[in-house]
């Protein structure tokens, strides 16, 4: 089945404790991309890679890192996790031409 | 810089009767316009997109250039489509930022039965 993989699904961490979420497809997109939800500011863009080694900002990079060392994954990561990172979290792919990306089933974290 | 706004963060309606689901945007560029629904405790699904021109559940969209509108419209309302409404907007195929998409801020469409 064609999908996109985050894991884990539930995450409570302590401020400034390193944590990575992971993301994976299986769709082979070249396009993938990282997301928070938040009540009333909608999703915004963190990062988004065009293909292997390749990444950009998005809209509020701040706090993040990413990589994308194969085309399959592409793993968010919080160095020093705040508070204000507690969020919805959506990884998502999509392929050049293919329109539209496919999103994962969500990651939420909260960081006390 | 790419904005979507979409002005409703509510909207209800009743069974059977129109709804329209606004959404307005700010590009400089060819804009590539979806839009997502997200129902309840669901991930996001992509609903329509411009250049398909396609019909998905009831739903339909046009894009109005000279408006810089995307609106959303159903004939009539079903209860099944209560859920969370995202308009969004990325850069054409073949623009070096065509894996930037941008959401507007989501309408909560209630259908009443």
């Amino acid at each position: 089945e064609a999908q996109v993989t985050q894991n884990p699904r539930y995450l409570i961490t302590v401020t400034g404790k390193k944590l990575t979420v992971t993301c994976s497809q299986n769709m082979n997109h070249e396009y993938m991309s990282w997301y928070r939800q938040d009540p009333g500011l909608g999703l915004r863009q963190i990062y988004y890679s065009m293909n292997v080694e390749v990444t950009d900002k998005g809209d509020v990079p701040e706090g993040y890192k990413v990589s994308r060392k194969e085309k399959r994954n592409f793993p968010l990561i919080l160095e020093s996790p705040s508070p204000n990172q507690t969020s919805l979290y959506f990884c998502a792919s999509t392929s050049w031409g293919h329109y539209g990306y496919t999103f994962g089933s969500g990651t939420r974290l909260t960081v006390v | 810089a790419q904005r979507v706004t979409q002005p409703e963060k509510l909207l209800s309606v009743f069974k059977g009767a129109p709804v329209e689901l606004k959404c307005n945007y700010s590009y400089s560029g060819s804009p590539e316009l979806f839009w997502y629904v997200q129902y309840s405790r669901q991930r996001l699904q992509l609903l329509l997109r411009h250049i398909s021109r396609e019909s998905i559940k009831g739903f339909t969209a046009d894009l109005n250039k000279g408006e810089t509108s995307f609106h959303l419209k159903k004939p009539f309302a079903q209860e099944e489509d209560s859920a969370m409404y995202y308009c969004a907007l990325s850069e054409s195929a073949g623009g070096t930022s065509y894996g930037k998409l941008t959401f507007g801020q989501g309408t909560i469409l209630t259908v009443h039965p």
